[in-house]
């Protein structure tokens, strides 16, 4: 049972750098989530989509984009990496409205 | 906006002692409900769940929450804590059925 798999588990970006956390699950699942989490501030929405061909921006969108071309990919996209954006990242899946969510292992990214 | 809070950041208990941690959310409508547990450079993992019906939920691990509308509240209890009950809990309430929103954790600490 995959779940919700994210690639890398680590990584050390240079500023000005972009690079695409990966996110994939097998469950068929209509909705997934871009979170980042950093120290005392809980999880954070940065993208969503509801379906494929569908995405939005949730409340930290600023520097990342999406993109949902398939049910089972929900790449982010960082363009021109900052400090800001050192954090962990976490791809979530659910399957419809009222259900619970799904969790990737997280990708602990570094901008220096 | 919806929002979510944990009033403790920090809780330190002893090994068998019960344990309370409380989440108070703002939302407009009958929400559903969830606490999550996450184990240190793990991702989170759903703990139990309310939709609707009984306010007395259980859920995975010995854990049990209470939902109170009239304080609206949504707290997570245990009545005896284990060493390997130390990580960190987030409460989470569903964004009208299009994403997740999270409050802040607390983080829980054993003590021998």
């Amino acid at each position: 049972n995959a779940g919700v798999t994210q690639t890398p588990k680590f990584r050390i970006l240079k500023i000005g750098q972009s690079m695409t956390l990966q996110c994939a699950q097998d469950m068929n699942h209509n909705y997934m989530y871009w979170y980042r989490q950093d120290p005392g501030m809980g999880l954070k929405l940065i993208y969503y989509s509801v379906g494929a061909g569908i995405t939005d921006k949730g409340e930290v969108p600023n520097g990342y984009n999406v993109s949902r071309s398939t049910t089972e990919d929900f790449p982010l996209r960082l363009e021109l990496a900052a400090p800001s954006q050192t954090s962990v990242y976490f791809c979530a899946s659910s399957y419809k409205t009222g259900t619970e969510a799904f969790f990737g292992q997280g990708t602990r990214l570094t901008v220096v | 906006a919806q929002s979510v809070t944990q009033p403790d950041i920090h809780i330190t208990v002893s090994e068998g002692a019960s344990l309370e941690l409380r989440c108070n959310y703002s939302y407009g409508a009958t929400p559903y409900l969830f606490w999550y547990v996450q184990s240190p450079g793990q991702g989170l993992q759903l703990l139990l769940k309310y939709f609707s019906g009984d306010t007395l939920v259980q859920g995975i691990k010995g854990f049990e929450a209470e939902f109170k509308r009239s304080q609206s509240s949504f707290n997570l209890r245990k009545p005896s804590v284990h060493w390997s009950d130390a990580a960190e809990y987030f409460c989470a309430v569903d964004n009208y059925g299009q994403n997740f929103v999270f409050g802040p954790g607390t983080r829980l600490s054993v003590l021998p």
